[in-house]
């Protein structure tokens, strides 16, 4: 069974570093696009960026490209989503996904979900 | 950069068609995918380009597109049915994807 499990909630301050995992199994790993999207309390989806595991290529929404970093250890078949100073508005849920793809190629959405990672910023 | 204009909010009484528009200016060249995402739970994929059921989704969901807006219709609307829904697609250029600002949809 494919699945995505997400690290726990995290309760941090303002000016604190993060960094939250994912970690897939059931397929393999390295072949799929892991993305993260935010979800602010109350709001709507935000996609934040993806990232391939076997090569590390990653691409950022323009929204969120230098505010956070994401990186995969393939190795052990876990991406991650990192902040280095958080911001009170950074609290959200936070959810990874596997990029949908097939002997075809990828495909431009997300076919599994991690259950999502609360994230609160307390300034 | 690019944006997806969804309606705020759709009502209907059950046993009657939902219809969920999004509108994007790059929808002629890129594919629509909506998701359906309930209280306290991850989204859930009902549409793929643009109008295709993936598997394990009710026959009542389709989708259909445009020129620049699509439609994700709901036939014969469930109560099971009431939940956010949201269209994502990529932008021009496939560099980046965007999530609609999401439509509440409310079962009367």
């Amino acid at each position: 069974e494919v699945q995505l499990v997400q690290s726990g909630a995290e309760v941090k301050k303002a000016g604190e570093s993060l960094k939250i995992s994912c970690k897939g199994s059931g397929y393999r790993f390295p072949k799929y696009w892991v993305g993260w999207v935010r979800q602010m309390p109350g709001k709507g989806l935000e996609w934040m960026g993806i990232i391939y595991p076997d090569d590390s290529d990653t691409k950022y929404s323009p929204s969120f490209q230098g505010q956070v970093t994401i990186s995969v250890d393939k190795s052990i078949s876990t991406a991650y989503l990192q902040w280095n100073s958080l911001k009170a508005s950074d609290t959200a849920m936070y959810y990874c996904a596997r990029r949908a793809a097939d002997s075809s190629g990828s495909y431009n959405y997300f076919d599994r979900w991690g259950q999502g990672a609360l994230v609160t910023v307390s300034s | 950069s690019y944006e997806l204009t969804q309606p705020p909010s759709v009502s209907v009484s059950p046993g009657q068609t939902a219809r969920i528009t999004c509108s994007g200016d790059a929808l002629p060249k890129q594919y629509v995918y909506w998701y359906q995402q309930k209280p306290g739970q991850a989204p859930v994929v009902v549409i793929v380009k643009d109008s295709e059921r993936p598997s394990g989704i009710p026959e009542r969901f389709s989708g259909s597109s445009s020129g620049t807006t699509v439609t994700l219709t709901i036939s014969g609307v469930q109560a099971e049915d009431e939940a956010d829904y949201y269209c994502q697609s990529p932008d021009s250029s496939g560099t980046y994807w965007v999530f609609g600002g999401g439509t509440k949809l409310t079962v009367l």
